[in-house]
């Protein structure tokens, strides 16, 4: 099937400042991406959809400015947590849609944000 | 817009025991259904999905699910349970013809034991 790969798994930095996520699809071209935010023992929650070349869709209640979406490749989306602080913590996955429209997606293996 | 309810956040079930994990969903439209089990810190993996014809789907792991359009359902079921099952396990829905945007359930672990 295809693969989808993040980077980095885990990162820890400091509060105030930013961390890059990387998203790729290794064997197929991406379109679309979507990003998700996981806490800890609940659901994901999506946060916003990537298109290729174009600005990102926010969901309500995302701050745009805080969590920057850059689709630049149909194989790279990246999610970049600007000027972190403590409840910034924790796991996004993201994921990219394949193909046809059988609305199956491809998930990475999520990166685990702590911010101290 | 569509929803998805997984009425059990926990269910424990000893070793080589049938299971069965609920879920529900609500939409207007057509959807698109499908089971994900992600293992700690880990991502999302796929195990089946219901797009259209038969009503019964079978997954990897020797899960299967049943979609039931008239309760809208879409049950995850495995005949006899091993430790490696533990997990949680996620059900989804998408409209189709949309550009795949996922509506998942709160989630339930399943906890196997010996």
């Amino acid at each position: 099937g295809a693969v989808v790969s993040q980077h980095p798994s885990w990162v820890i930095c400091k509060s105030g400042t930013s961390v890059k996520i990387e998203c790729r699809s290794l064997d197929f071209q991406a379109t679309t991406m979507f990003w998700y935010r996981q806490f800890p023992k609940q659901s994901l929650m999506l946060m916003a959809t990537s298109n290729e070349g174009s600005k990102a869709t926010y969901e309500q209640g995302v701050e745009k400015d805080k969590f920057l979406i850059n689709h630049a490749s149909l194989t790279l989306s990246t999610l970049t947590v600007t000027s972190a602080h403590p409840e910034d913590s924790s796991f996004y996955i993201c994921s990219a849609k394949s193909g046809l429209d059988t609305g199956e997606l491809f998930f990475g293996e999520g990166s685990r944000l702590t911010v101290l | 817009a569509q929803s998805v309810t997984q009425l059990d956040s926990q269910v424990p079930v000893f070793e080589e025991a049938p299971v069965e994990l609920r879920c529900n969903y609500s939409s207007s439209v057509s959807v698109y259904l499908f089971w994900y089990v992600q293992y700690p810190n880990q991502g999302l993996q796929l195990l089946l999905k219901y797009l259209s014809g038969s009503t019964l789907v079978k997954g990897i792991n020797g899960f299967e699910a049943e979609f039931n359009k008239s309760q809208t359902s879409f049950h995850l079921r495995k005949p006899s349970v091993h430790i490696s099952d533990t997990a949680e396990y996620f059900c989804a829905v998408s409209l189709t013809g949309t550009a795949s945007k996922l509506t998942f359930g709160t989630g339930t672990r399943l906890q196997v034991t010996l």
